[in-house]
C-alpha cells in the first residue's frame, strides 16, 4: 500500500525550514528517503529502521514514529540545492518491496 | 565503479507494439528493481529480481514482465503497449535487494512514449 506524503508541494526562500511527512496505515519495518532533481535519477538520503533513532545528513534529518507509522523529513536553513522532489519509500517487513509515495516537490528560491 | 546504466534513453512506440528495456546494475550488485514513474503518481513498483529469480512483484498487469541474467543485467518487457504505458521507467540496483535495509542506486531511466 502506497504511503501518503504531505504536503504535495512546498515553496521556500533560502534559509527557511521545511518538514515533509510520510504516513502509512500499516505497520512499517523501515522508511527510506530519496531526492530527485529535475531530469535526474533519484538519489538516496537516508534509511530509518523500526526501533532506530533519528538520523541526520548535513542539515537534513528525519525521524520515524513507530506508534503513528509516520516519518518526517526535516530540512533546515534550506539551500538552492535542496530543490527537487522528495520521495519516501516504505517496507512493511524485511524482504518485501520498497513502495514509494507520490512525492513532495520542494522549490527553494533566493 | 560505473553507475546503473539503462538503455535506450528514449523510445517511441505505437499502441499494440512491444518493447524491451535494459538495465545494467552496478558491478557486484545482485538485485535489480524496476519502477514506473508518471507525473503525480510517484514511483510505482513493478518487480524485483535477485539472482535471476523474481523476488517481489507489484500490481501491474501481466503485459509487464522481466528477467535477469546470470551477470545480473535485467530486461523489462511490455507487450501490447497502451497509451497509458507512457512513462519514465527506472531501474535500481543494490547489493542484496529491496527489503534488506540497503540503499538503492537508480539509473537515469528510459523515457517511453506510446503514440
Amino acid at each position: 500500500q502506497q504511503p501518503v506524503q504531505s504536503p504535495q508541494a512546498v515553496i521556500l526562500r533560502e534559509g527557511e525550514d521545511a518538514v515533509i511527512n510520510c504516513s502509512s496505515s500499516k505497520a512499517l519495518y523501515s522508511v527510506h528517503w530519496y531526492r530527485q532533481k529535475h531530469g535526474e535519477a533519484p538519489v538516496f538520503l537516508m534509511i530509518l529502521l523500526k526501533g532506530g533513532e533519528q538520523k541526520g545528513h548535513d542539515k537534513i534529518s528525519a525521524s520515524f514514529n513507530e506508534k503513528k507509522q509516520q516519518s518526517s523529513l526535516y530540512l533546515t536553513a534550506s539551500q538552492l540545492s535542496y530543490s527537487g522532489t522528495y520521495f519516501c519509500g516504505t517496507e512493511r517487513q524485511a524482504g518485501t518491496a520498497l513502495i514509494f509515495g507520490k512525492g513532495t516537490t520542494l522549490s527553494v528560491s533566493s | 565503479k560505473a553507475g546503473v546504466t539503462q538503455t535506450p534513453r528514449y523510445l517511441i512506440k505505437t499502441r499494440g507494439q512491444q518493447v524491451t528495456l535494459s538495465c545494467s546494475p552496478i558491478s557486484g550488485h545482485r538485485s535489480v528493481s524496476w519502477y514506473q514513474q508518471t507525473p503525480g503518481q510517484g514511483l510505482q513498483f513493478l518487480f524485483e529480481y535477485f539472482s535471476e529469480t523474481q523476488r517481489n512483484k507489484g500490481n501491474f498487469p501481466g503485459r509487464f514482465s522481466g528477467r535477469q541474467f546470470s551477470n545480473s543485467r535485467s530486461e523489462m518487457n511490455v507487450s501490447t503497449l497502451e497509451l497509458g504505458d507512457s512513462a519514465l521507467y527506472l531501474c535500481a540496483s543494490s547489493e542484496t535487494g529491496v527489503g534488506r535495509n540497503e540503499k538503492l542506486f537508480f539509473g537515469s531511466g528510459t523515457q517511453l512514449s506510446v503514440l
